[in-house]
């Protein structure tokens, strides 16, 4: 079973800076089924990646995805107030499991 | 617009059993996946089970196997999740999703908090 590691575990950062989030693989993910997930409290997840790099419908630019293989980045290039949440790494098809997420807290 | 609208909260004892509904409208349900994730208090995420049809038959987590079972009603556009043996571990709030073709959750339910407590 593959496992998600995510870091940093917790990241501050103030309005306007760029935000790297992190997503590694224990083993190289199948057909680069890897999605990002933003949480807030009392709201269900959504998507914000999937493919590693496409943009879920609706998310802004400033969402995006890189990486292959075992290794994976998210970037938020301009913080707004609305993306302090916390992220998710997901592996999604044959064997689906989550990363242990990053908090996306304001410095 | 797909919508997911879950039943509502339970609490139940410690060694019984829960089943979530799942109501899904607006879209084709029978040719998308259904998938279940759960969130422990002050925990991430946690991949439950799904039924994914190009993958086979129902996928479950590990740690559920034997203890979980999804099922899927074409004619009401349910889906269901019922969780067996319940422990104080098990409180949660249960999300279903409404897949793609690739086991991609999209559309998400509102969730349902289940509390197990003697």
């Amino acid at each position: 079973e593959v496992v998600l590691t995510q870091s940093p575990g917790t990241l501050s950062l103030s309005p306007g800076e760029r935000a790297t989030l992190s997503c590694r693989a224990s083993q190289s993910v199948s057909s680069n089924f890897l999605a990002w997930y933003q949480k807030k409290p009392g709201q269900a997840p959504r998507v914000l990646i999937h493919g590693a790099s496409s943009r879920a419908t609706g998310i802004p630019d400033r969402f995006s995805g890189s990486g292959s293989g075992a290794d994976f980045t998210l970037t938020i290039s301009r913080l707004e107030p609305e993306d302090f949440a916390v992220y998710y790494c997901q592996q999604y098809g044959s064997s689906p499991v989550f990363g242990q997420g990053t908090n996306l807290e304001i410095k | 617009q797909v919508q997911l609208v879950q039943s509502g909260a339970e609490v139940k004892k410690p060694g019984s059993s829960v089943k979530v509904s799942c109501k899904i409208s607006g879209d084709t349900f029978k040719i998308h996946t259904i998938a279940w994730v759960r969130q422990a208090p002050g925990q991430g995420l946690e991949w439950v089970g799904g039924f994914i049809p190009i993958f086979g038959a129902r996928n479950y987590a590990q740690k559920f196997q034997g203890r979980v079972t999804i099922t899927t009603d074409e004619s009401t556009t349910a889906a269901y999740m019922e969780l067996n043996s319940l422990t104080s571990g098990d409180t949660a709030i249960y999300y279903c999703a409404q897949a793609n073709l690739n086991g991609l959750p999209l559309f998400w339910g509102q969730g349902t908090l289940v509390t197990v407590s003697s």
